[in-house]
């Protein structure tokens, strides 16, 4: 059975780093079938794609957090991590990880973690 | 590029739902939705345009025309009432995951 778990800090201060970490089970994140991504979720709004990293490693990101977001794969852990820069109280919200299944046609989310809280406050 | 939802679909129990997800010419792309239930994950309902999801009721389907992709839910349960999102792959863009701002379906 495949799964995702996130971890990380519930509450970060304003101009540091965010990190988390979305722990895989049941399956390897070298898989070239899918690709391994974040997605968040500020309270009461609607999913925002942050990016994904690839079986091979190459990422792409949301153009309006590329500066700031960077996606990284520890294979030896089967993991993945997401660090966010710079935070501001706008960057409050639930962090998904979430496996992408790819074809040559499109992308979509097949399997998603239960998510994970991130408050950014003083 | 950009996917409209309506902010809110109402219905009652028994009767049809339609969700809609307007995006520019998206009948040439491949639609996806999702379901969320309050306090959790989002959940893949239908993906390709009209590929539902295994063990997911035949009542669930969708499908994508011109410039807008339908999510349609027949004989509603109180059990449906979720919010649901479109997404759709922006290969033209940075290789974009693109969300619609999401539906709050009501069951009255």
């Amino acid at each position: 059975q495949v799964q995702l778990h996130e971890s990380g800090p519930g509450l970060v201060k304003p101009s540091q780093t965010l990190s988390l970490t979305c722990s895989v089970s049941g399956t390897s994140v070298t898989s070239r079938n899918f690709y391994w991504s974040w997605v968040r979720q500020a309270p009461g709004k609607g999913l925002e794609w942050i990016g994904y990293i690839t079986g091979g490693g190459i990422t792409y990101y949301e153009l309006s957090l590329k500066r700031r977001a960077t996606i990284s794969v520890d294979t030896s852990r089967n993991h993945y991590s997401l660090k966010l820069n710079f935070v501001t109280v706008a960057d409050s919200a639930t962090y998904f990880c979430a496996r992408i299944s790819t074809s040559s046609d499109s992308d979509f989310f097949d399997l998603w973690g239960q998510g994970t809280r991130v408050t950014v406050s003083s | 590029y950009v996917l409209t939802q309506p902010p809110s679909v109402s219905v009652a129990p028994g009767q049809t739902a339609r969700i809609t997800c307007g995006g520019h010419d998206i009948g040439r792309k491949s639609v996806h939705w999702y379901q969320q239930r309050p306090g959790q994950a989002p959940m893949v309902v239908v993906s390709y345009n009209d590929d539902r999801r295994s063990g997911l009721p035949d009542r669930f389907s969708g499908s994508n025309s011109g410039n807008t992709a339908t999510l349609t839910i027949s004989r509603v349960e109180a059990g449906d009432e979720a919010d649901y999102y479109c997404q759709v792959w922006d290969s033209d863009t940075n290789h974009r995951e693109v969300f619609g701002g999401g539906t709050k379906l009501t069951v009255l």
